[in-house]
């Protein structure tokens, strides 16, 4: 089954920086890969995904890249802000009728201002 | 739409009591998810539905765990009995998609605590 790495497991930047999470996936099958934030006392919330006939996807202040060959993708944060502060987790699940989705371990993100 | 809907949201409970989580998953959606997290195994999947009927109960720990749909609004979650090792967040989220490949909607959790 699919085995998903996730790090750093936590992660500190200043106000402005940039941050960047890896993940890892062993299932060459694995077409779907979202990440998920999660803040203190909330459920997971999808925040951006990529799928594997892509290699990059932005959003605002976030992006994900992709490398299908060497199985891994990043989340990368620019002009970090304190609300950025939260646990973030990557996933990894084909679109495969019965197949679910396999979370990484969670890295938690502190900016300072 | 309000969301996924778990009940309760704390639950503190002695060990060998039966424990019943809720959750009310997004009207429309197709899979209902049960998640568990804890700081030292992460968000573990326990078991997912689509269109009501179990489909992977792979992650259900064991015998003392089991879960029900009976209809598309509704899941519970039951362990009898509890043990402290069960303590834990456990998470219901909806999708609308039947496969996996699609953005799930999480509750708000129930953290339930095992003495």
């Amino acid at each position: 089954g699919e085995n998903v790495e996730q790090h750093p497991s936590t992660l500190s930047v200043q106000e402005g920086d940039s941050a960047v999470i890896k993940c890892t996936y062993s299932d060459s099958a694995s077409n779907y890969f979202p990440w998920y934030k999660q803040e203190l006392g909330k459920g997971p919330q999808l925040i951006i995904d990529i799928r594997s006939n892509v290699g990059e996807k932005k959003d605002q202040r976030i992006a994900v890249t992709l490398n299908k060959t060497a199985k891994h993708f990043s989340l990368h944060i620019t002009e970090t802000q304190p609300e950025d502060s939260a646990v973030y987790f990557c996933a990894a699940t084909t679109n495969q009728a019965g197949t679910a989705l396999i979370f990484g371990k969670g890295t938690t993100l502190s900016v300072s201002s | 739409d309000a969301g996924v809907i778990q009940s309760p949201r704390h639950e503190v409970t002695e060990m060998g009591q039966e424990v019943t989580l809720r959750c009310k998953p997004i009207s429309g959606h197709n899979s209902l998810f049960w998640y568990r997290q804890t700081m030292m195994r992460g968000l573990e999947l326990l078991i997912y539905f689509n269109n009501n009927v179990p489909i992977d109960d792979s992650g259900m720990p064991e015998d003392r765990f089991s879960a029900k749909m009976p209809n598309a609004s509704f899941s519970t979650l039951k362990i009898q009995p509890s043990e402290p090792r069960d303590s834990a967040v456990y998470f219901c989220a909806s999708s609308l998609a039947r496969t996996g490949d699609d953005e799930q909607f999480f509750g708000p959790g129930t953290r339930l605590t095992v003495l």
